[in-house]
């Protein structure tokens, strides 16, 4: 089946840093979400992308669908404790008969006072 | 905000006993949908429902799954005979509509099954 490989698996950073994570796939994908969960909770929506080349902010957070459709990437700039949790990119592709989502592997994010 | 909303939180339950799952999506959303999250592992689809019908489930949702609205707000996931290796994170999640990607999703439940 289809496959979203995130890397880093785990980034460990000190506060104030920036961060950079991506997400590839074989296959081409229509739509790019990233989601942030803590611990024992529920994924929560952070970005979402729709057009090849798109590159959209919220925040401190910017991410850009990449131009291949097969790849996007996760920017977090001055990184706060708040930030820890573990980020995942999640895709939709054309063809499919609804909405469903193919997440990816995960980040974990971990960010030193 | 509106959200989506889970109970109960954490369930526990025996082996080959039944489990019902509840869920209430954001109010104007009109496509749901059922993910798992086995501890420690990416977030998997189940299924999604739209129009009062499955439209969509993957490999994991087999028989002992169903899934119902049987109200204006509620939606349910079942688990007819629960196996050890269904203890996992469930999340329900909802959506606009059709050609929107944006998905809501729920706090969870954790189903422990012993």
């Amino acid at each position: 089946g289809q496959q979203l490989n995130q890397s880093p698996q785990s980034m460990f950073i000190q506060e104030g840093e920036d961060v950079s994570m991506n997400c590839t796939s074989s296959s081409i994908f229509n739509t790019w979400l990233w989601y942030k969960q803590d611990p024992g909770e529920g994924p929560v929506l952070l970005i979402a992308l729709y057009k090849a080349g798109e590159l959209t902010s919220n925040g401190r957070l910017t991410a850009q669908f990449g131009i291949t459709r097969k790849d996007s990437f996760l920017n977090i700039s001055a990184s706060i404790p708040s930030d820890v949790g573990i980020y995942f990119c999640a895709g939709h592709n054309y063809g499919g008969a609804t909405n469903k989502l193919i997440f990816g592997t995960g980040t974990l994010l971990a960010v030193q006072p | 905000e509106p959200e989506v909303t889970q109970t109960p939180s954490h369930q526990v339950t025996q082996m080959g006993q039944e489990v019902i799952l509840r869920c209430v999506p954001i109010s104007n959303h009109l496509y749901f949908y059922w993910y798992r999250q086995i501890l420690g592992q990416k977030v998997e689809f189940l299924v999604s429902f739209y129009n009062n019908e499955i439209s969509e489930k993957s490999e994991i949702f087999d028989d002992q799954f169903s899934v119902e609205r049987p109200d204006g707000s509620n939606f349910t996931l079942k688990i007819r005979s629960t196996k050890l290796e269904d203890s996992a994170m469930y999340f329900c999640a909802s959506s606009v509509g059709r050609g929107n990607y944006e998905q809501y999703f729920g706090p969870g439940t954790r189903l422990t099954v012993t």
